[in-house]
């Protein structure tokens, strides 16, 4: 199993260019996760998908969008990407164990917005 | 609201001394308790989660934490580190009442002198 994947590695970004952070999962897990990671700040969630067909906001939506493709693939898009959008990008995929779901990693997107 | 406060920034520790990062968290009920590591350009990995049961967790590589529900701790500690630990590590809280999400600390940075 390849776990959970991301494309791409790296990416830059002008400020107003449009772009889509790609994340697949192999593990046939139902919840899927977006977060940026910031210095000092440790990870915040963008938008999650608890199940295939929904997605939520989480804690800094604001400037982005997501697509909960199939089961496996869950996409974020910047549709006019800010210097504040420099950050390193994280899909996650989870499975539920008693009543609580365990979170696993992709390698992450780095991306800068000049 | 849940937090997760990680009081130390970065951490020094020789080679084959043991180590203890600290971890604290406010949360009403009983929480999900989880510490991952993330290497250099790397994704998180889960070390390891407390749920129930065993207030003493152990985990992968040789770690293990302590739940403490008086301190609203949970601890990660390693009898001996390897230069290998040197990473940053990440503890996260989280819980029924949110949905099952994350909160992540700020994370600690642990460096490893030989």
């Amino acid at each position: 199993n390849a776990g959970v994947t991301q494309t791409p590695k790296f990416q830059v970004l002008k400020t107003g260019q449009s772009m889509t952070l790609q994340c697949a999962q192999d593990m046939n897990h139902n919840s899927m996760y977006w977060y940026r990671q910031d210095p000092g700040m440790g990870l915040r969630l963008i938008y999650y998908s608890a199940s295939e067909g929904t997605t939520d906001k989480g804690e800094v939506p604001n400037g982005y969008n997501v697509s909960r493709l199939n089961k496996r693939e869950f996409s974020l898009r910047l549709e006019s990407a800010a210097p504040s959008q420099t950050s390193v990008y994280f899909c996650a995929s989870s499975e539920l164990w008693q009543g609580q779901e365990t979170q696993y990693f992709g390698p992450g997107t780095r991306l800068l917005v000049l | 609201a849940q937090s997760v406060t990680q009081p130390d920034i970065h951490i020094t520790v020789s080679e084959g001394a043991s180590l203890e990062l600290r971890c604290n968290y406010s949360y009403g009920a009983t929480p999900y308790l989880f510490w991952y590591v993330q290497s250099p350009g790397q994704g998180l990995q889960l070390l390891l989660k407390y749920f129930s049961g065993d207030t003493l967790v152990q985990g992968i590589k040789g770690f293990e934490a302590e739940f403490k529900r008086s301190q609203s701790s949970f601890n990660l500690r390693k009898p001996s580190v390897h230069w290998s630990d040197a990473a940053e590590y990440f503890c996260a809280v989280g819980g029924m009442e949110y949905g099952n999400k994350l909160v992540f600390g700020a994370g600690t940075i642990l460096r490893v002198k030989s």
